[in-house]
Order: C-alpha cells, then structure tokens, then sequence
C-alpha cells in the first residue's frame, strides 16, 4: 500500500521560509516524478512543482525562484522548500506521487497547511 | 499554457439521479484527461484517467467520456458519499499541469 505522509507545515511570517517534507512507503520517490500540489482556503486545486525521476525539476510561475523541489533518496522522501513565504502561499500543501512518468497523479499525501500570516 | 474550464460551477441533485459534469480543455488533448474527486477535509483521490479508464477501485456508477477539447464525467445513479468536489487536469502539455476550477456536487 501506498502511504505519502507530509509535515513541516505551521504559521509562518510574510518573508519567512519552510521545508515541507513529504516521506513515502510502498512508492519509490527517486524511480518516480513527484509533484506537490496546493489548495487554499475554500479554493481550487493548484500545481506547484514536479521532480522527475532523473532529478529535472518544474515549478509553477507563481512560486518560481522561491521555492525548490528535491528529494532524499536514501530517506524515500520528497522536500519543499519554500522561501519569501507571500499571504497567497497560504494553503494546503499535498505532495503526490506519479508513477510510469504519466502526468496523473496517482497517490496522495493527507496535506500539510501553511498559514503565512504576521 | 492548456486552460482547463468546467461547469456548472455547483450542481444540485437528489441521490439516485443522474450526474453530468463537463470539463473543456482551450485546446485539444486527445484523451489525456484526468478526472477527479475531493470530498471535504480530504485530499483528492484519481477516479478517471484518459477520459475513461476507471481508476483502481472506483464503482461502476462513474465512467468519463469525450476527447479533444470536450469531456464528460457521469455518475449514472448517485450515493451519498458521491456528493463532493471534481476536478479534471489536463496531461497532454504539461508542465505546468493544469487543473479546472472545480464543481461541487451538492445535495438538493
């Protein structure tokens, strides 16, 4: 069975910086793309950054330059750091696993919220 | 950038009806649409995958449509856990993978 479990949220000031951290079983995080995937309050879901299998990593225009993707393989786990943390940041953080390379995402984490907020 | 727009925005129906949620991609992308449901305090679960391949698990009642740029998810007969929210993604161009806005399935 697949699990993803995230961590490292919590209340943060406006210019402050987080790691998310996401630790995975049952799915290897270094053979697979990984995404993170926000939500906030009442709101849409919104694609926040990919980390494929052979390291190459996305991002999203909206977080770009503040936030990075990686991964620890001996760990199985996935990170997010975050940085300049802005109000709009504020969210449900989910990481989500994607297997075969497919732009699906297959398996969810329970979600971490970040509250950027003075 | 693919937009992806859904509606209605809400839809109201009485368990036992039939659901019909639409999904449109602003450009074509072949079937490679993904559809799914998010209920309350809970992260998003897969329900369909290239317009109509049912996710692991998922009930018979659900079945996704369409290709190009127009896409339909159906609830033949709805539960009561079905009422939720849904959201398709596009996954023919990507990054960034783009999600719709959401419909929100609510009892009438």
């Amino acid at each position: 069975e697949v699990q993803l479990v995230e961590s490292g949220g919590g209340l943060i000031q406006p210019g402050g910086s987080l790691r998310l951290s996401c630790a995975a079983s049952g799915f290897t995080v270094s053979n697979n793309f990984m995404s993170w995937v926000r939500q906030a309050p009442g709101k849409g879901l919104e694609w926040v950054s990919v980390i494929y299998g052979g390291g190459e990593t996305y991002y999203a225009d909206s977080v770009r330059g503040r936030f990075t993707i990686s991964r620890d393989n001996s760990k199985n786990t996935l990170y997010l750091q975050m940085n300049s943390l802005r109000a709009e940041d504020t969210a449900v953080y989910y990481c989500a696993g994607m297997p075969w390379g497919l732009a699906r995402l297959d398996y969810w984490g329970q979600g971490t919220l970040v509250t950027v907020s003075s | 950038e693919i937009v992806v727009t859904q509606s209605p925005a809400t839809l109201s129906l009485s368990p036992g009806e039939r659901a019909t949620l639409s999904c449109r991609a602003s450009q074509s992308v072949s079937s490679y649409l993904v559809w799914y449901q998010q209920k309350p305090g809970q992260a998003p679960r897969l329900l369909i995958y290239d317009a109509s391949k049912r996710a692991t698990g998922i009930p018979a009642r659900f079945s996704g449509s369409g290709s190009g740029t127009d896409f339909t998810l159906t609830i033949s007969s709805l539960e009561p856990e079905d009422f939720a929210v849904y959201y398709c993604q596009q996954r023919q161009f990507w990054p960034p993978i783009t999600f719709g806005q959401g419909t929100r399935l609510e009892i009438k």
